[in-house]
């Protein structure tokens, strides 16, 4: 059994550019949810997907946008980057119904913005 | 969001037991508390979690104080691979966000 998977591994951008990260949930979860980890930090929620709409939203401008298919897999969109994007992109996949699910995460996404 | 305290860094020689504190002191009844961890440039993996009475799994146990203002995540042997950041963190039941601290930064050394 597959758990999260996410590509690619690293991506080197300019600012300015357009980037999109994927997430592919762990077999039987529902929802995703996506982080934000600078260097030195602890994760930061960005937002979470559940029935293919933004269920919940963190403190990130609207150039961070997302989306859900229905296979339950996920894209990260970031719009006009900037040098403070530069960070590991982390995906987090759970099933939403039922008591307190804990969290699986991917290995994440290493984006460098120059 | 209930906050948490956690020492910033610890040391713990392989083999002992390896003692993680937390402290959240503003912790409402409906939150638990989970435990993850993130060994070097990976994601950050699901340790254990609990409502009020003390939980044990095969990776570790966590100690909640009866009036839930604290806990205690124990690595009963602790291996070098046990080297990691270790995150509190408080969760409403039915609430999916994470909302990470700055954590403990555990070093097994031999």
């Amino acid at each position: 059994d597959a758990g999260v998977t996410q590509s690619p591994t690293h991506l080197i951008k300019t600012r300015g550019q357009q980037v999109t990260l994927r997430c592919s949930p762990k077999s039987g979860h529902d929802t995703v949810s996506w982080y934000q980890q600078a260097l030195g930090q602890g994760p930061q929620f960005i937002f979470q997907y559940y029935e293919e709409e933004e269920r919940q939203r963190g403190n990130f401008p609207d150039r961070f946008s997302g989306h859900q298919f229905p296979n339950y897999s996920s894209e990260l969109n970031v719009n006009a980057l900037l040098l403070g994007d530069s960070a590991l992109y982390l995906c987090a996949s759970s099933l939403l119904a039922g008591g307190p699910h804990e969290q699986f995460f991917g290995p994440g996404t290493r984006l460098t913005v120059l | 969001d209930a906050k948490t305290t956690q020492p910033t860094s610890m040391d713990c020689a392989e083999g002992r037991a390896a003692n993680l504190p937390c402290n959240h002191s503003t912790i409402s009844g409906n939150e638990y508390v989970y435990w993850y961890r993130q060994i070097h440039s990976q994601g950050p993996q699901y340790i254990i979690h609990g409502l009020k009475n003390n939980e044990t799994n095969e990776m570790a146990s966590l100690i909640i104080t009866e009036d839930r203002k604290s806990s205690t995540l124990i690595l009963p042997h602790a291996t070098l691979r046990d080297t990691a950041v270790y995150y509190c963190i408080v969760r409403p039941t039915g609430f999916q966000k994470l909302v990470f601290g700055t954590g403990t930064r555990l070093l097994v050394s031999p």
